[in-house]
């Protein structure tokens, strides 16, 4: 049974670093083809894809925020970590975790992420 | 931001069939594949279609999909109460080097 969950700080004050961590089960960067997103989705707004490791620590990063991401993972932990530096008011959003392959494609239950100013 | 474009609003009486566009270009959709997410309110997205028009396991048949050029379409056929979500079109972009989401639909039952 594939799981993602996401952790982190339910409150970012402006201008601070976001560190937001997956932890998954049920799949591993051993394997080839294994890809992990990160996806965040303001209140009441679309989905905007931020960025993506692959099991050969390939990196990919939205092009809007590139200066701002860094995503790593820990192949022993089975974790992705996300941080987003110089937090604003306009990233307070929803943050899911994502494993899109196909048809494998499973999604972890978001965590809310506010900044405060 | 988002660089798939989709209808803000669709709706239906129940039974009756809806058609959700999503428009992009040679450098996503005319290139990649599209999956299509249905997001019931305060829940993750969840995949309806993967590779233009193939549904996972336990999507009913009265979700499909299809892709032409640089479009694609969500088609609801049979609508039910159930259906009423924001659905969102997504295709990884060759130029951008990156997944890009569509704007979203909200569907309505009337």
């Amino acid at each position: 049974q594939v799981t993602l969950k996401e952790s982190g700080p339910a409150l970012v004050k402006v201008t601070q670093t976001l560190t937001l961590t997956c932890t998954f089960s049920g799949f591993s960067f051993s394997s080839s083809g294994t890809r992990v997103n990160w996806i965040r989705q303001p209140p009441g707004k679309a989905l905007e894809w931020l960025a993506r490791i692959d099991w050969d620590d390939h990196k990919f990063y939205s092009t809007s925020l590139k200066t701002r991401l860094t995503i790593s993972k820990d192949t022993s932990k089975n974790q992705v970590v996300l941080t987003m530096t110089n937090m604003d008011p306009v990233d307070t959003a929803t943050y899911y975790c994502a494993w899109i392959s196909g048809k494998n494609d499973y999604w972890g239950q978001g965590t809310l992420v506010t900044v405060s100013s | 931001q988002s660089v798939l474009t989709q209808p803000p609003s669709a709706s239906g009486t129940p039974g009756q069939r809806v058609t959700i566009s999503c428009s992009g270009s040679s450098s996503n959709v005319g290139m990649n594949t599209v999956n299509w997410y249905q997001q019931l309110p305060g829940t993750a997205p969840k995949l309806l279609i993967y590779t233009n028009n193939q549904r996972p396991s336990g999507v009913p048949d009265r979700f499909s999909g299809s892709k032409s050029g640089t479009s694609a379409s969500l088609a609801i056929s049979g609508l039910q109460s159930e259906d009423e979500a924001d659905y969102y079109c997504a295709a990884w972009d060759e130029s951008l080097n990156g997944y890009v989401f569509g704007t979203g639909t909200k569907v309505t039952v009337l």
